[in-house]
């Protein structure tokens, strides 16, 4: 996973709380995804970016926002987080033109 | 929606064994790419085959694609402990910066 650092990596919210979630790379590719891996459900996509300033909703984006300001790091908000949101986390960046993807070490959420 | 589906869900084989797990996915695709993940760490990339290739190989793995039945496989020659992880196939599509995952094959190698 060298390349992706995500931050924290664990972190125990109350409902109703907020977070962010910080994705950083230093292999300075373009594109930036953030999923969630529930068990028994492979991961899905929650927002991705194609480039700086760019964001775009994935499969289940409902409860999350994301800003790519600059073009190393990628940030995944949960403005109000909910049970249904406890999940592991995963970062990744895509290499063109094949769009293979690195990951990062995961962040661990629990919402109580 | 997941695009891929794998077979089998578990595999559990003996070192020294092969393992395949086979893919298959609904849509048209420009690439499928294989996947390992160790328990409790990310994804790391393994293979990819192209649309128009049939067969490709990496060391003690081999992919095969067939196109005409949208699937794909997965082999893992002579498993050691060391293979013992979760396999997923990702399928990407064309004109699209975004990657399918299937649900995965946990693969137990034991010694």
């Amino acid at each position: 996973n060298a390349g992706v650092t995500q931050t924290p990596k664990f972190r125990v919210l109350k409902t109703g709380q907020s977070m962010t979630l910080l994705c950083a790379q230093d292999m300075n590719h373009e594109y930036m995804y953030w999923y969630r891996q529930d068990p028994g459900m492979g991961l899905r996509l929650i927002h991705y970016s194609v480039g700086e300033g760019t964001t775009a909703k994935g499969e289940v984006p409902d409860g999350y926002n994301v800003s790519r300001l600059k073009k190393q790091n990628f940030l995944l908000g949960l403005e109000s987080a909910a049970p249904s949101q406890t999940s592991v986390y995963f970062c990744a960046i895509g290499a063109y033109p094949h769009y293979e993807q690195y990951f990062g070490p995961g962040t661990r959420l629990t919402v109580t | 929606s997941q695009q891929g589906e794998e077979d089998p869900q578990a595999l559990s084989i003996q070192e020294g064994e092969n393992a395949t797990m086979n893919c298959s996915y609904k849509t048209s695709i420009n690439n499928l790419q294989w996947y390992r993940q160790n328990s409790g760490r990310g994804l790391v990339h393994l293979i990819l085959i192209r649309s128009n290739e049939r067969e490709k190989h990496s060391g003690r793995l081999r992919v095969t694609l067939d196109t005409s039945k949208k699937s794909s496989s997965l082999l893992i020659t002579a498993s050691r402990a060391a293979d013992t992880a979760s396999y997923f196939c990702a399928t990407a599509e064309s004109n699209d910066y975004k990657l399918s995952f299937g649900a995965g094959t946990t693969v137990t190698v034991r010694a």
